[in-house]
């Protein structure tokens, strides 16, 4: 059975760093592009970027290009999600989600942290 | 690459909704995914829905749920609408490098 799992809610102050993650498994966790979708109180879904486990190729949408970093860990089958400084505008629910095998369409989503950032 | 979705949608109890997302302009041919957020829920993916129409629903997706399309417009088709029916509904497509969001349906059940 495919999951991801998230890492748990974080409140945190303007200006911290954060990383949080999203661990993959019951399936070969290199072999599927993962990312990351931002989702704002009240608002649609945001695609924030995606990286390849098997190579670290990583694409950012041009919203978040340079805000946000993304990296996975294929020894521990992990994505992750940073942040070096923090703005009370990321406040934000954080979904990581695999792609189908060869395409970027989404079939498995994570259950979401939520991020708050508040002075 | 842009797919429109109509803000909101609402039927009865235990009728057909139909919901729609309509690439732009020289993308019909693309695949795309719809997915659903229930209140207080992480989304659900629900299937894929490629441009023939064929549509591959992920896993435990009721019958009830359906896909088509005609031409640039995909369609999601929930049949014998249910309470817990009442979501978002996303539909996705991609590109080399690129996932695009539409902006969701609201889904009322009257």
């Amino acid at each position: 059975e495919v999951q991801l799992v998230q890492s748990g809610a974080e409140v945190k102050k303007p200006g911290d760093s954060l990383k949080i993650s999203c661990k993959g498994s019951g399936y070969t966790f290199t072999s599927y592009w993962i990312g990351w979708v931002r989702q704002m109180p009240g608002k649609g879904l945001e695609w924030m970027g995606i990286i390849y486990p098997s190579d670290s190729d990583t694409r950012y949408s041009p919203s978040f290009q340079g805000q946000v970093t993304i990296s996975a860990d294929r020894s521990t089958s992990t994505a992750y999600l940073q942040w070096s400084s923090l703005k009370a505008s990321d406040s934000a629910l954080y979904y990581c989600a695999r792609s189908i095998e060869g395409e970027l369409l989404i079939d498995y989503w994570g259950q979401g942290t939520l991020v708050t950032v508040s002075s | 690459l842009v797919l429109t979705q109509s803000p909101s949608a609402s039927a009865s109890l235990g009728a057909s909704v139909k919901l729609t997302c309509t690439l732009s302009g020289g993308h019909s041919s693309y695949a795309i995914a719809w997915h659903q957020r229930q209140p207080e829920k992480g989304p659900r993916f629900l299937m894929r829905l490629n441009s023939e129409g064929s549509h591959t629903k992920g896993d435990g997706i009721p019958d009830r749920f359906s896909g088509s399309n005609s031409g640039a417009e995909c369609y999601l088709t929930i049949s014998s609408l249910q309470s817990e029916d009442e979501a978002d509904y996303f539909c996705q497509t991609w590109d080399t490098g690129i996932q695009v969001f539409g902006g969701g349906t609201r889904l009322t059940v009257l």
